[in-house]
């Protein structure tokens, strides 16, 4: 059991929109603004995508945006590509004890 | 630009200890700007977290494997460590070292991970 809830999958056609969201608690997503997004393509390790709920790292594509409302982060990938096809993670501190928790994952698939 | 390897036996006996090593190139270890850190990912499951350490020593573990699980630094070698005790076939997993940046508050730079299966 994932401390921070994701779907199990998504889906769109390339050019679509696709939303993901990520539910934890005020202990974590909702306490602190460091909610992170992370793409991981089979075989490889993570990919940072987001930081900072919307904050987007040098050289990922403006199409990748982040939110938060309360204890719950999204990630929304418009104009899908088809090597957005990934498993995408999020990750929220949750103070110095516990430290961070991660999502348990969510596939999306480019129909 | 960091890197991070992973590197240790990727076969270990049930019951027995898991030793990993994390070697930091790029960049220096000793920095108080960042933790380093241990994540772990079963095959075909989500990641989790084991656990941190700064470079003065200072750690925090993830709770549901704490009493099994050591962490610690050798700024020298520029080399971060990680002991699972007794282990089980639950612990056969990818395992991952990476970076996490206190100001930005995130993993900003990860390994290739390291598959470690335990076999009875």
């Amino acid at each position: 059991q994932s401390a921070l809830t994701q779907p199990r999958s998504v889906s769109g056609s390339p050019g679509q929109s696709v939303t993901i969201s990520c539910t934890g608690t005020s202990s974590d997503v909702g306490g602190y603004n460091y909610v992170s997004w992370y793409q991981q393509h089979p075989g490889k390790a993570p990919k940072l995508m987001i930081y900072d709920v919307s904050r987007r790292p040098s050289g990922v594509p403006d199409r990748f945006s982040g939110s938060k409302s309360g204890n719950t982060a999204s990630l929304t990938i418009s104009g899908l590509q088809a090597e957005d096809e990934a498993d995408y993670y999020c990750c929220a501190y949750a103070g110095s004890n516990t430290f961070v928790v991660f999502g348990g994952g969510t596939k999306l698939t480019v129909l | 630009q960091v890197q991070l390897q992973e590197s240790g036996p990727g076969l270990v006996k049930s019951s027995q200890t898991l030793s990993l090593t994390c070697t930091v190139s790029g960049g220096s270890i000793s920095s108080g700007s960042f933790y380093w850190s241990w994540i772990r990912q079963p095959a075909g499951e989500g990641l989790e977290w084991i656990g941190r350490i700064s470079t003065s020593g200072s750690t925090n573990y993830n709770p549901s494997l704490k009493s099994r699980i050591t962490i610690s630094v050798d700024s020298s070698k520029t080399q971060f460590s990680l002991k699972l005790t007794s282990v089980t076939a639950a612990d056969t997993a990818v395992y991952y070292c990476a970076r996490w940046s206190i100001h930005d508050g995130i993993f900003d730079y990860w390994g290739q991970g390291t598959l470690v299966t335990v076999s009875s």
